[in-house]
């Protein structure tokens, strides 16, 4: 199999608070995971790449000191959404490629948050 | 530039009726794969299908069809007698073929089938 698990699922945060959001593959090793984010009744934007050991890619207009993300081993990547507003309130789906993986990505079962 | 689109933003059927699901894809790259997904209530993309570039052959599986065709970059699914369960947004993605590239989803279509 190839199973992507996040943690939380759903997390409510105030104003200003920063926010973890996990990303585990459990039954492989993962040299690439993506992070996405997807706002109400919208479709699925990428937000970064990373590399197991290196620095994360973002996508433009995404800001990287807003939205830091840490690939520290291939089954774990965390994002931080830092000084959280009410406008990052939103679904945030991560998915991973596995070592030697060309195409396929296996997405997590995605994290809601939302910012009082 | 790779981009999908899903022209129809939302769609309306009555349970058995048959759907089809529009995708529409641009690419440059000769070698690239194509997907959908299934996104319910619960918000878990759920894979449905994966199609490579060289493989145009039509596929079926249960209820469900997809069909490729590369002459006018379409890669459309349609649920047959379709169900109250059925009901969900589905994706189509682009992913192309070069190592660490990311997917390329569509707009979405969301799908209601009324009992």
């Amino acid at each position: 199999g190839a199973v992507v698990s996040q943690h939380p699922s759903r997390v409510i945060c105030k104003s200003g608070t920063s926010v973890k959001i996990e990303c585990r593959s459990l039954d492989f090793q993962a040299t690439t995971m993506f992070w996405y984010r997807q706002f109400p009744k919208q479709s699925l934007m990428l937000m970064a790449t990373s590399n197991e050991g290196s620095k994360a890619t973002y996508e433009q207009g995404v800001e990287k000191d807003k939205f830091l993300i840490n690939h520290a081993s291939l089954t774990l990547s965390t994002l931080t959404v830092t000084s959280a507003h009410p406008e990052d309130s939103s679904f945030y789906i991560c998915s991973a490629r596995k070592r030697g993986g060309l195409y396929e990505q296996y997405f997590g079962p995605g994290t809601r948050l939302t910012v009082t | 530039a790779q981009k999908v689109t899903q022209a129809q933003t939302e769609i309306s059927v009555v349970e058995k009726e048959d759907v089809t699901l529009d995708c529409v894809y641009e690419t440059r790259d000769t070698t690239y794969y194509l997907f959908w997904y299934k996104q319910p209530p619960s918000g878990e993309l759920v894979f449905l299908i994966r199609r490579n570039s060289f493989d145009e052959q039509n596929e079926i599986s249960g209820r469900y069809s997809w069909n490729f065709q590369k002459s006018t970059s379409s890669f459309n699914f349609t649920i047959t007698a379709s169900q109250v369960v059925d009901s969900a947004v589905y994706f189509c993605a682009l992913s192309g073929n070069n190592y660490g590239q990311n997917f390329v989803f569509g707009p979405g279509t969301r799908l209601s089938v009324l009992p």
